[in-house]
């Protein structure tokens, strides 16, 4: 069975430039999460979707969205990039959607690097 | 908001050692996950406990959910070079947000 897919594995842009990250969650799980891991600063939250819904975002701007599609797979859109975006996008995937005790399943990530 | 402390922040030991790691929060916890994260990898579920003073193993892994459910542990025994990497503590708080919070890991380096 496949694990949670992410593309692509390496992203390189220029300050102001947009970046789309996408994912592909394991196969069953309707719950998709973004975290970001910055040199020396850990994985931090970054949204939750579940069944084509964003759930919950954490503290970061606007620039930072997403979506889930139907079949459950995800983007995120980092807008007017910014020197310090440069960060390991992780995505994740879990079973069920009740926000609690969930188990996530992380893909390999999309480094990201804005010059 | 929530915060886990995560100690000690690396660890140089020699093969066949037995590591010990641990998480605190100021919070109480629901769920603690423990991860492990090689280089160039996304972070991998190692254990998950549910439930507080659960002791749950995983091969040479042994992790311990904390009676008060704010701390977790984990145990490696007789450690190889392969167990090489950053392990990070991860836990759910009591709401359902559906956001995980993590520790800030322990790199872990076997000297053979």
């Amino acid at each position: 069975e496949a694990g949670v897919t992410q593309s692509p594995t390496h992203l390189i842009k220029t300050r102001g430039q947009q970046a789309t990250l996408r994912c592909s969650p394991i196969s069953g799980h309707t719950s998709v999460y973004w975290y970001q891991q910055a040199l020396g600063l850990g994985l931090q939250f970054l949204l939750w979707y579940d069944e084509g819904e964003e759930r919950n975002r954490g503290n970061f701007p606007p620039r930072f969205s997403g979506r889930q599609f139907p079949n459950y797979s995800s983007e995120l859109n980092v807008n007017a990039l910014e020197l310090e975006d440069s960060a390991l996008y992780l995505c994740a995937s879990s079973l069920a959607g009740t926000g609690k005790n969930e188990k996530l399943f992380f893909g390999s990530g999309t480094q990201l690097s804005v010059l | 908001g929530q915060q886990l402390n995560q100690s000690p922040q690396s660890m140089f030991i020699q093969e066949g050692e037995d590591v010990s790691m641990n998480c605190t929060s100021s919070s109480i916890f629901n769920t603690w996950l423990w991860y492990k994260q090689e280089p160039g990898e996304g972070p991998v579920l190692l254990i998950a406990l549910y439930k507080a003073g659960e002791l749950t193993s995983n091969g040479r892994l042994t992790a311990q959910f904390g009676i008060t459910r704010k701390d977790s542990f984990l145990n490696i025994s007789a450690s190889i070079p392969s167990d090489v990497g950053i392990y990070f503590c991860a836990g759910h708080g009591s709401s359902n947000t559906g956001k995980l919070i993590f520790g800030q890991g322990t790199t872990l380096q076997v000297k053979p």
